[in-house]
């Protein structure tokens, strides 16, 4: 079954860090672009990371110079590296395969939730 | 505030059909045919519904459609259902720079 479980959300303080992992089943990480999106509460979804196939990373303003997208290929699992955590980075995170072939986000996880709060 | 403007919320009987409408800019959705609409359910992950402004994934079912007008896309759904009420997203690819760019919701009752 092809399937994305996300791990590692929490509470963190402002300015603190965060390593969010996806773990994929059904398919294969590095062989797909991957990406993470969040959803603020209440809010829509706004895409906030991606990795290629080839490994090249790209980033959303919102989140650049602080979020390291990364992979492991023999864990085929995805990360999310949230360093500088601020309260607008507070939603729920979710993993996302990218299909080429679709040009869209055609596989998604459960999502884990991220807080950022004093 | 997102990129792509949704109403907020539309609402239709059951049988009926309702369209909703995805406007971006010349930067995104009129630029490229890479609009997708996803659904989602209160407290779950996102579904594809339809990808490429008007292709559907299998087993979606006929009555979900897509279509494209300038920098305008829509979203209709035919005879519907009770299970159809969710939230729905559109999300257009916007160049190398800023990559994909989300709408900010509908949420669709079925009355």
């Amino acid at each position: 079954e092809v399937q994305l479980v996300e791990s590692g959300g929490g509470l963190v303080q402002p300015g603190g860090s965060l390593r969010l992992s996806c773990a994929a089943s059904g398919f294969t990480v590095s062989s797909n672009y991957m990406s993470w999106v969040r959803q603020a509460p209440g809010k829509g979804l706004e895409w906030v990371s991606v990795i290629y196939s080839g490994g090249s990373t790209y980033y959303a303003d919102s989140v650049k110079g602080r979020f390291t997208i990364s992979r492991h290929n023999s864990k085929n699992t995805l990360y999310l590296q949230m360093n500088s955590l601020r309260a607008e980075d507070t939603a729920v995170y979710y993993c996302a395969r990218f299909s080429t072939g679709r040009d869209a986000f055609d596989i998604w996880g459960q999502g884990t939730m991220v807080t950022v709060s004093s | 505030q997102s990129a792509l403007t949704q109403p907020a919320s539309v609402s239709g009987s059951p049988g009926q059909s309702i369209t909703i409408s995805c406007t971006g800019t010349s930067s995104d959705v009129g630029s490229y045919n890479l609009v997708s609409w996803y659904q989602q359910h209160p407290g779950k992950a996102p579904k594809l519904m339809i990808y490429e402004v008007s292709k559907r994934p299998s087993g979606v079912s006929n009555r979900f459609s897509g279509s494209k007008s300038g920098n305008t896309a829509s979203l209709t759904i035919s005879g519907l259902q009770a299970e159809d009420e969710a939230d729905y997203y559109c999300c257009s690819y916007a160049g190398s720079s800023t990559f994909w760019v989300f709408g900010g919701g509908t949420k669709l009752t079925v009355l």
